[in-house]
């Protein structure tokens, strides 16, 4: 089945340094993939869509320069966390289509800034 | 944009018992529903989902149901076992994923 490696699945980083989040699809080609944060006890929050090739979409509220997001191939697109705050603390999850229907989610990276 | 709701939002069970988890959304444009279970500090993971044209999928334990007229989707969970305790996230697709606020489902033993 399609797999999607998320990584790093935890980081701890200082208070404004910027922190890459990677996804991968392994054994398909994802034209789309999408990032969510997620709040303890909540549900996922859709940040943005990344498309291989061109520039991200991002939802209303979500500062495009604060979360840097680059699709450069099929298999990968990273979320950068640009001079992180404890408030972006939170758990970072990816997920892409392989199809006009299936989606896979990443196993979710754990960001704490202190 | 599309609006899922998702009910109810804690639900326990004895093991054994039935669970039944109800979600609505707005879009009719919507063609594809999946369910994720989530466990503590781990990404979602699809359980099972359906499409727009067909009425009723069940995987073993799990079943879901779509009514298309009236915008909603269940899932069921029957012989419950406390390893199906985790959050459960109904899903609906009309070009991109809108998802429910989730179940936190106790099954105690």
């Amino acid at each position: 089945g399609a797999v999607v490696s998320q990584h790093p699945s935890w980081v701890i980083c200082k208070s404004g340094t910027s922190v890459k989040i990677e996804c991968r699809s392994l054994d398909f080609q994802a034209t789309t993939m999408f990032w969510y944060r997620q709040f303890p006890k909540q549900s996922l929050m859709l940040m943005a869509t990344s498309n291989e090739g061109s520039k991200a979409t991002y939802e209303q509220g979500v500062e495009k320069d604060k979360f840097l997001i680059n699709h450069a191939s099929l298999t990968l697109s990273t979320l950068t966390v640009t001079s992180a705050h404890p408030e972006d603390s939170s758990f970072y999850i990816c997920s892409a289509r392989q199809s006009n229907f299936g989606y896979t989610f990443g196993s979710g990276t754990r960001l704490t800034v202190v | 944009g599309e609006n899922v709701e998702q009910h109810p939002s804690t639900l326990s069970v004895q093991e054994g018992d039935s669970a039944v988890i109800k979600c609505t959304y707005s879009d009719s444009a919507s063609n594809y529903f999946p369910w994720y279970k989530q466990e503590l500090g781990k990404g979602p993971q699809l359980i099972i989902d359906i499409r727009s044209n067909v009425g009723e999928k069940k995987d073993q334990r799990i079943a879901v149901t779509l009514n298309k007229t009236a915008k909603h989707f269940s899932l069921h969970i029957t012989e419950t076992q406390p390893e199906d305790s985790a959050v459960y996230f109904c899903g609906a697709n009309a070009g991109k994923s809108t998802f429910g606020d989730g179940t936190t489902l106790t099954v105690k033993p």
